[in-house]
């Protein structure tokens, strides 16, 4: 069946990298997604990486995807404690034209250390 | 601001009452899907619309339905509400080219 898989905590210096690792099972996925939730708030799109892609940039955003290994990963740079969030790693069932519900990992709890 | 718009923010209820929770879809989004987040289960499709129509169906309970009205905001209701119900509900809305999903607030539901 499908699942999405994601380490519960990851815990950091201010201004360092944070890496976010994510292993998916659906190899047709189209679309794969990070989505960040702040305390007691709604879910944040942060990027999304098209299946044919191994990598997309944005800003200081890195995603790295390794499509024979099923795995994907966010990298932020210059981490800063406005950072300090759960990261959802998610894939689509779809392939476009509104089919897609989306599969959730169980999110990575980031703390940023100052 | 996602531009997915969800009421109320809050509801506190009881045990075997029934609430209904309320959507409105980014401006041209003809797709709504409606989530649950809870802490054990962790965020799961319940269930999709798009433009009026069911498409997907996920873990959505027997007790809990939901549709989308002509003007693509969408309702989920919830009847015989057990304590186990108590979560966030989330809905998000897509276009048809992206099929990126955008999420709202959420509805965070308390059964006592």
């Amino acid at each position: 069946g499908e699942d999405v898989e994601q380490s519960l905590f990851l815990s950091v210096r201010e201004g360092d990298s944070s890496v976010i690792n994510c292993t998916y099972t659906d190899s047709s996925s189209t679309y794969l997604y990070w989505y960040k939730q702040e305390p007691g708030a709604g879910l944040q799109l942060l990027t999304y990486i098209f299946s044919n892609m191994d990598m997309k940039q944005d800003q200081r955003l890195t995603v790295l995807l390794n499509k024979k290994d099923k795995h994907l990963s966010l990298r932020i740079a210059d981490t800063q404690t406005g950072d300090s969030a759960i990261y959802f790693c998610a894939e689509s069932m779809g392939d476009g034209g509104s089919q897609g519900n989306l599969i959730f990992g169980k999110g990575t709890k980031l703390s940023v250390k100052p | 601001d996602s531009g997915v718009t969800q009421t109320p923010k809050h509801l506190i209820t009881a045990t075997g009452q029934r609430v209904t929770l309320r959507c409105s879809p980014r401006s041209g989004d003809l797709s709504v899907y409606w989530y649950q987040q809870s802490l054990d289960q962790g965020l799961q499709f319940l269930i999709q619309y798009y433009n009026g129509e069911e498409r997907a169906k996920g873990n959505i309970l027997e007790r809990f339905s939901a549709q989308q009205f002509p003007d693509l905001h969408s309702e989920l209701n919830l009847s015989s509400l057990e304590l186990g119900d108590s979560a966030l509900y989330f809905c998000a809305s897509s276009d048809y080219i992206t099929d990126t999903q955008y999420f709202g607030p959420g509805t965070r539901l308390t059964v006592l």
